[in-house]
């Protein structure tokens, strides 16, 4: 079944740029990946997601490896808001929908 | 704009009985989705809904059974609890099925099973 893999844990420092990696070495053709964040006692919250093509928005950019086994969240400039669980997903869209959430990786923001 | 609300927000229940946890979607969203979070881990997809038929699902026994009203609204119901049920349960709504669609979560219900 597919799965994603991240790191447990990160750190930055504020106003630096923050790069989130994910491996989804078993992704299939037509899977998007998605990435949310998780603040304490909330919901996930969206962030970001694309199919094949670097995707930039207003929260931050992601790139995909051209072989789409892996890609990176790239959070410009890191503030302390940005403290969270990062999931990576893996949103299945042939035959029945599934959504396959990584283990995710706590992004601690140091001032 | 109401976002997805989730009622209880806390429930405890004993091993064996059967609870129903409720969801209220985003106003416009067709499409309901429900996770099972354990302490210190990443969601797991149970289910999804789309215009009250099921959608997709993930590898949760037959025990996890939902429903998706005409207004949209949700319900998680989870027969013969066992202690391994003890988790936040999330609904996520969207306004269309696919892989470009956008979840907006709620808060959860906290579910304690003893």
């Amino acid at each position: 079944d597919a799965k994603t893999t991240q790191p447990n844990s990160m750190e930055s420092n504020e106003e630096e740029p923050v790069h989130l990696p994910c491996n989804h070495s078993t992704i299939s053709g037509t899977d998007y990946i998605h990435w949310y964040r998780q603040l304490p006692s909330q919901g996930p919250e969206y962030v970001i997601h694309g199919l094949t093509s670097n995707v930039n928005n207003r929260m931050a950019s992601l790139a995909i490896a051209e072989d789409r086994k892996s890609s990176t969240l790239i959070l410009h400039r890191a503030t302390l808001r940005d403290a969270a669980v990062y999931y990576c997903i893996l949103v299945r869209t042939s035959g029945t929908y599934k959504y396959i959430f990584g283990t995710g990786t706590r992004l601690k923001v140091l001032a | 704009e109401t976002g997805v609300t989730q009622s209880p927000t806390h429930l405890i229940k004993t091993r064996g009985q059967q609870v129903t946890l409720r969801c209220s979607s985003q106003s416009g969203h067709n499409t309901v989705s429900w996770y099972q979070q354990a302490l210190g881990q990443g969601p797991q997809f149970i289910f999804q809904y789309y215009r009250e038929e099921e959608n997709g699902r993930g590898n949760f026994p037959p025990r996890f059974s939902g429903l998706q009203f005409p207004n949209y609204s949700s319900e998680l119901n989870v027969n013969a609890l066992e202690l391994d049920d003890s988790a936040l349960y999330l609904c996520a709504s969207s306004l269309q099925r696919g892989g470009t669609d956008t979840q907006y979560f709620g808060p959860g219900t906290r579910l304690t099973v003893l």
